[in-house]
């Protein structure tokens, strides 16, 4: 199993451009988390789905990021226009509903907005 | 909304010492977990823990639960190099499926 696969694995932008964060869970989890981790605020939850579905989204920052999941193998998340404030990693994780076994986090994306 | 906090932010230790982090919610909590994320890596799952009260054990590190289910701890005996990192502890206050809630985490820096 690869695991949790996220890319890019960096990104750096210009302030105002698209970017678009990329995840592919591990086969056979059925719940799929975005995080982001900054120095000052540690990990936040921003948005998660089960079975695809976004089931809370309310950690999303404001209306320049969404979220997609359209099958069980992809998920994408984007922030149109950036700003340097979105510098920060961002962790996808997945796991399986009722597991003990926790999440599985991917490597995350390191993003720099300058 | 539900706040995990933990103490100490850092923790500084020689080698061979014993060291261990705390962890608070503002609610009860279903269950939680530990996780360790070394420099420049990924958080990674370790344990979790559900009943009241419940102990475990893993090696050198014991988990516990606090019988309120409001508080946990994570005690490393005799600390190795190996045990650097950040160690984090993440609430659910619902079970099942919700996200999970994650703590400031402790920094765990070992002096040999």
């Amino acid at each position: 199993d690869a695991g949790v696969i996220q890319s890019p694995r960096h990104e750096v932008t210009e302030m105002g451009q698209e970017v678009t964060l990329r995840c592919k869970p591990i086969s056979g989890h059925n719940s799929l988390f975005w995080y982001r981790q900054t120095m000052m605020r540690g990990l936040e939850l921003l948005i998660y789905f089960n079975n695809n579905v976004p089931i809370d989204d309310s950690g999303m920052p404001e209306d320049r990021f969404s979220a997609k999941m359209p099958n069980a193998s992809f998920s994408t998340l984007k922030i149109q226009p950036s700003e340097p404030r979105d510098s920060a990693v961002y962790f996808c994780a997945s796991s399986r509903q009722g597991s003990n076994y926790g999440y599985t986090f991917g490597s995350g994306t390191r993003l720099t907005v300058v | 909304g539900q706040q995990v906090m933990q103490i100490p932010q850092y923790q500084h230790v020689q080698e061979g010492e014993d060291f261990t982090t705390y962890c608070n919610s503002s609610t009860t909590l279903s269950n939680i977990q530990w996780y360790k994320q070394r420099p420049g890596g990924h958080p990674v799952f370790l344990i979790q823990l559900v009943k009241s009260g419940e102990v475990k054990k893993q090696k050198r590190l014991t988990f516990q639960f606090g019988e309120a289910k409001k508080n946990s701890s994570l005690h490393i005996t005799a600390t190795q190099t190996t045990d650097v990192g950040t160690y984090f502890c993440a609430g659910n206050p619902g079970g099942g499926a919700d996200g999970l809630t994650f703590g400031k985490g402790t920094h765990l820096i070992i002096q040999p």
